[in-house]
């Protein structure tokens, strides 16, 4: 099936510190998606976004982060500054439009330390 | 979160048996998804319903958008269905999905 990918798979960093997660969508998605899932715990919703616009985003997702797909480029999850509880599995996923289905990726795991 | 309840938490079946999955619903779904995630803890998609049923070798999914819950079935279950097995909601006019909380399954031999 489609494929999206996540780059890193892993980031280890100190808390404080910038982190920028990539997601490369489904070639021709449009809708592109941020979850969260703690460790042993149910995947939540951060963000969706398109057209170069964040549409709808949970109070998960702080004022520290912020996304973005310039150019078509990578669609990126930045979190700055880092704390510990931004510990987790991040996935992003892709649709085509609205309300289809959505592919997800491997997901980054990131630990805060 | 709230708006998906999903049983059962786990699950033990042996080679060969079958049982169902169940989400229910406490809001509006437009559609549902029904996703395993493996030992990696990649997703891998199994059914995308916006209504009726679904069927995919031994896997059957279902949708009743009236009643508000979604069922996967799972047939003469194998080594490999082992995972934990997540329903997703859609809730109308969000463009966003509303996970349950997961079934872990262990198939064994």
């Amino acid at each position: 099936g489609p494929k999206v990918l996540q780059i890193p798979s892993h980031q280890i960093i100190d808390m404080g510190q910038m982190v920028t997660l990539n997601c490369d969508p489904v070639s021709n998605h449009l809708y592109f998606y941020w979850y969260k899932q703690i460790l042993g715990q149910q995947m939540e919703f951060l963000v969706n976004f398109y057209n170069g616009k964040v549409m709808e985003k949970s109070k998960l997702f702080k004022d520290q982060f912020s996304v973005e797909r310039p150019d078509g480029s990578y669609f990126t999850l930045k979190i700055q500054p880092t704390a510990l509880e931004d510990s987790a599995v991040y996935f992003c996923a892709s649709s085509p439009g609205p309300g289809d289905t959505q592919y997800f990726g491997p997901g980054t795991r990131l630990l805060v330390l | 979160g709230d708006q998906v309840e999903q049983s059962p938490s786990a699950l033990s079946l042996h080679e060969g048996t079958s049982s169902a999955l169940r989400c229910n619903f406490t809001t509006t779904t437009r559609s549902v998804q029904w996703f395993r995630q493996n030992s990696r803890g990649s997703l891998i998609n199994l059914f995308y319903l916006a209504s009726g049923t679904k069927e995919n070798g031994r896997l059957k999914s279902a949708f009743d958008s009236k009643e508000l819950y979604s069922t996967l079935h799972i047939r003469d279950a194998q080594l490999e269905d082992s995972g934990t097995y997540f329903c997703a909601a859609e809730v109308p006019n969000y463009n966003v999905l509303y996970f349950g909380s997961g079934t872990k399954l262990t198939v064994e031999p």
